[in-house]
């Protein structure tokens, strides 16, 4: 069975700190990961996968199968990255379903 | 708005009663998923339909749910016999290629 475990409910940062939001997942084939966002009152949106190896809003993610990690990381926080972030996962090559962790809630202050 | 649409955004109904939620994909998406979301926890997975094919469902998905997707076009949800542990919110979410998956706003069900 996959799982993904984000360990951290609540992280709050000062803004322009670095940010890392952690991402630990299992899983015996091969995986896709994924970072969804969800800011308030809006719905839930893809930010980034890691197949793509692109950086979005200034955040990236990179997929470490030894450590079966998907860390996701800004180096300077801003206000609106203030959101409910959920790390997910798919089993790679097909279109089947999305496994959530249970999410990570970033709150960026003055 | 041409994402993916969901109907209605709240439902308050008494235990026993039955509901149906709909969600309309992006239109050229062949791909449908619905998920539940409850408090203080992601998505998780109920069922999957590729075009009117319902090709996968959770355990979650006891005798009372029931999904449809007859042209492969919207789907519906049904739970009958509702019950207070089945208030969640209820999401769906509709893909193309690339395996992204693009989320309606969700329905919020109350079973009272």
């Amino acid at each position: 069975a996959q799982r993904v475990t984000q360990p951290e409910k609540l992280l709050s940062v000062f803004k322009g700190a670095p940010v890392e939001l952690k991402c630990n997942y299992s899983y015996s084939g091969s995986p896709e990961l994924f970072w969804y966002v969800q800011y308030s009152r809006q719905r839930l949106q893809l930010l980034l996968r890691h197949i793509s190896r692109e950086s979005i809003k200034g955040f990236t993610a990179d997929l470490n199968k030894g450590e079966t990690s998907f860390h996701l990381k800004k180096p300077f926080a801003q206000e609106e990255d203030s959101a409910m972030y959920y790390c997910a996962l798919v089993r790679a090559g097909t279109a089947s379903k999305l496994t959530f962790g249970t999410g990570t809630r970033l709150q960026v202050t003055l | 708005d041409t994402g993916v649409s969901q109907d209605p955004r709240h439902k308050i109904t008494k235990r026993g009663q039955n509901v149906t939620f709909r969600c309309d994909p992006i239109s050229e998406h062949n791909r449908l998923y619905w998920y539940r979301q409850t408090l203080g926890q992601g998505p998780e997975f109920l069922t999957y339909f590729q075009n009117e094919a319902q090709l996968e469902k959770s355990r979650l998905l006891s005798d009372r749910f029931s999904a449809e997707r007859p042209k492969g076009s919207f789907s519906t949800l049904e739970i009958q016999r509702t019950e207070q542990g089945d208030s969640a919110m209820y999401l769906c979410a509709s893909g193309g290629g690339q395996n992204i998956q693009y989320f309606g706003a969700g329905t919020r069900l109350s079973v009272l």
